[in-house]
């Protein structure tokens, strides 16, 4: 089964300074999707940046951009200028191009500070 | 759009009772999920539907069910509620299998006592 690591529980950045959140994902596949999701203290999932995994170009919105290391398995997501807005915790998500799951990690808490 | 609608958004069950968690989207969505949220553990899914009248178990099922009669509807029922289902539960849909990502209600905090 797919399984997605978080490997930092909590993160902290200064504002308008950049952060880098850690995922990692174990699969056999080799046609997937991953994405970063934010979820505030409202608690709405909100979804900042997908990503295809036959895709080779890293992908970006905005103040938003991953690292895609297919064969690390490696899903990373830089947060560049922090912004108080972005406080939240942050969930990668692996949905396999085959199968209804969309699996998520634990999660990580980004603290930003003014 | 009203996107996806979740009621209640709080609830306080007895063990024992049961309850029905109502889920509602107007995306014309095929695709529609329940899961839940407890602290330290990321979302696991419970059920999903991949159309309407057709249902499937996900990761975590027992203690639930599901039922999907239109495209727009697909409630969760929990019947016999035990103090290891508190927790925070998600409804979400997809347009076909959500490659694109899924769109989520705002969630119900359930707390059984």
């Amino acid at each position: 089964a797919q399984t997605v690591t978080q490997s930092q529980p909590e993160m902290s950045v200064q504002e308008a300074e950049t952060v880098t959140l850690s995922c990692t994902y174990d699969t056999s596949e080799s046609d997937y999707y991953l994405f970063w999701y934010k979820q505030p203290p409202s608690r709405q999932m909100i979804l900042v940046i997908r990503q295809e995994a036959y895709k080779q170009q890293n992908a970006t919105e905005n103040r938003f951009s991953v690292n895609f290391q297919k064969a690390a398995k490696s899903f990373s997501l830089k947060i560049s200028d922090s912004q108080l807005g972005d406080a939240a915790m942050y969930f990668c998500a692996y949905r396999s191009a085959r199968l209804s799951d969309m699996r998520f990690g634990a999660g990580t808490r980004l603290t930003v500070k003014p | 759009n009203a996107g996806v609608t979740q009621t209640p958004k709080f609830r306080i069950l007895k063990i024992g009772q049961s309850m029905t968690l109502q889920c509602a989207q107007d995306m014309n969505h095929n695709y529609m999920y329940w899961y839940r949220q407890d602290p330290g553990m990321g979302l696991k899914l419970i059920y999903y539907s991949v159309g309407a009248g057709i249902t499937d178990k996900g990761e975590v099922p027992n203690g639930y069910n599901v039922s999907r009669s239109t495209t727009e509807d697909f409630p969760l029922r929990l019947e016999l509620a035990a103090p290891s289902q508190t927790s925070v539960y998600f409804c979400a849909s997809s347009y076909s299998q959500g490659v694109y990502g899924y769109t989520f209600g705002s969630g119900t905090r359930l707390t059984v006592v």
